[in-house]
């Protein structure tokens, strides 16, 4: 299993520039999840899905839009990049109907100019 | 509110001395869970132990543990004898909510440093 994967690792945008960060499992996991990390902070819940055609929003949603067709995939599309959203992006998937652990990708580093 | 809150930004622990890492969190929820991460200089995020609000055991995951005192709503992680390998950022992280509608809130996080 190759677990959670995020692509890519880094990226460097421009203002105004729209882009889509991918996320992948491969465990058949029903819930997914993206975070976003600024400096120094927890990790803020943006959107998550339970399930191949449910999402809903987190704490921090503005900005950002996800679907989810398949259950193994849950990209992120950033609509109009802004110098705010400059973090390290986290995708997690969890398994269990308890959400007893989350798996988490290796993260995305992104920067906007 | 904080709903999670970790109180000791850093902190330095000689090696082989235990840590505990503080963790009191807010909810009106009865069921609810506790989590502890790990956060190498790497970067990728690790988990630790798990706690579930109905638990009446403390969570064990070999030299971690969860001190669990409900009606404080405190959940401190508890590492034994510290490894240079433990530095990293901890993270305290609550799920509330309900399947559909699972949330997890995390907390600022304790940078600890163990000291050879």
């Amino acid at each position: 299993n190759a677990g959670v994967t995020q692509t890519p690792k880094f990226q460097v945008l421009k203002t105004g520039q729209s882009m889509t960060l991918q996320c992948a499992q491969d465990m058949n996991h029903e819930y997914m999840s993206w975070y976003r990390q600024d400096p120094g902070m927890g990790l803020r819940l943006i959107h998550y899905s339970v399930g191949a055609g449910i999402t809903d929003q987190g704490e921090v949603p503005n900005g950002y839009n996800v679907s989810r067709s398949t259950t193994e995939d849950f990209p992120l599309r950033l609509l109009s990049a802004a110098p705010s959203q400059t973090s390290v992006y986290f995708c997690a998937s969890s398994g269990t109907r308890g959400l007893n652990e989350q798996f988490f990708g290796p993260g995305t580093r992104l920067t906007v100019l | 509110a904080q709903k999670i809150t970790q109180t000791q930004p850093g902190m330095f622990v000689q090696e082989k001395e235990a840590v505990t890492l503080d963790c009191t969190y807010d909810t009106s929820d009865q069921s609810y869970g506790l989590f502890w991460y790990k956060q190498p200089s790497s970067g990728e995020m690790i988990f630790l132990i798990y706690q579930g609000s109905y638990d009446e055991q403390n969570a064990t995951e070999g030299r971690y543990s969860l001190n669990f005192q409900k009606a404080r709503k405190s959940a401190n992680l508890v590492i034994s004898a510290s490894q240079l390998g433990d530095s990293a950022m901890y993270f305290c992280a609550m799920r509330e909510g309900t399947w559909g509608n699972y949330q997890l809130i995390w907390g600022a996080g304790t940078k600890l440093i163990i000291k050879p």
